[in-house]
């Protein structure tokens, strides 16, 4: 079935350490995003990339880091330097660029970090 | 800058009811607007998509209105039942070249059995 891979589940972060977490698609998506989210605040966009080896600060980047080597693939790196890195991470994919139709955003299960 | 607002935060009805979600947006000039679902610990599953040019989309029991000029969605289910209680989230687009969202804190809706 095609669709949107995050792992892992739960995650756990020790003090000053980096995370990464995965996020795969097979859906042959051009564009991917990052989201984070608190409860009450909504979702909040993290980074995104239009295409391979290109990618944008979203509204809340401090503290985080993407790579977009291949088109399947967008991972999200937590960084020492985020210091309220709690939080529900969504990876996102979707079909266009730019103005190239109305295409929703489909969503991967999520990824629950932590601190120990 | 936009900012997305949805009331009520949390509805509680009895199974069978009818229902209506709300979700304002301050600036009119958007691209297309998204009603998600969300059960917890999930991820988001998409519902409706309205384009800007359209004034609402069907699917099912739900019916998503939009009044751009005004800055309202209404998500309206029918005849509600137990395995609707979820969040529901609507987001927008903003007028632009990517498909960046906008999204409100979404309502906690439970149906009663």
């Amino acid at each position: 079935d095609g669709g949107i891979t995050q792992s892992p589940k739960y995650l756990f972060r020790k003090e000053g350490q980096n995370v990464t977490l995965s996020c795969e698609q097979n859906l042959n998506h051009d564009a991917m995003y990052w989201y984070r989210q608190d409860p009450g605040q909504g979702l909040r966009l993290i980074y995104y990339s239009q295409i391979v080896n290109d990618f944008q600060k979203g509204d809340i980047a401090e503290g985080y880091s993407v790579s977009r080597e291949k088109k399947e693939s967008f991972p999200l790196t937590v960084t020492s330097a985020q210091k309220n890195p709690t939080a529900f991470y969504l990876c996102a994919s979707s079909i266009d660029i730019g103005s190239v139709g109305n295409q929703p955003q489909h969503f991967g299960d999520g990824t629950r970090l932590s601190i120990l | 800058k936009q900012e997305v607002t949805q009331i009520p935060a949390a509805l509680s009805v009895p199974e069978g009811e009818n229902l209506v979600l709300n979700c304002s947006f301050t600036d009119s000039a958007i691209y297309n607007l998204q009603w998600f679902r969300q059960d917890p610990g999930k991820g988001l599953t998409s519902l409706l998509l309205i384009q800007s040019s359209q004034r609402e989309q069907t699917s099912g029991r739900l019916n998503a209105s939009l009044d751009k000029s005004s800055g309202r969605s209404t998500l309206y289910i029918a005849a509600s039942q137990p395995g609707d209680s979820a969040t529901y989230l609507c987001a927008v687009r903003p007028g632009g070249a990517t498909n960046k969202l906008i999204f409100g804190t979404g309502t906690l809706l439970a149906v009663q059995p």
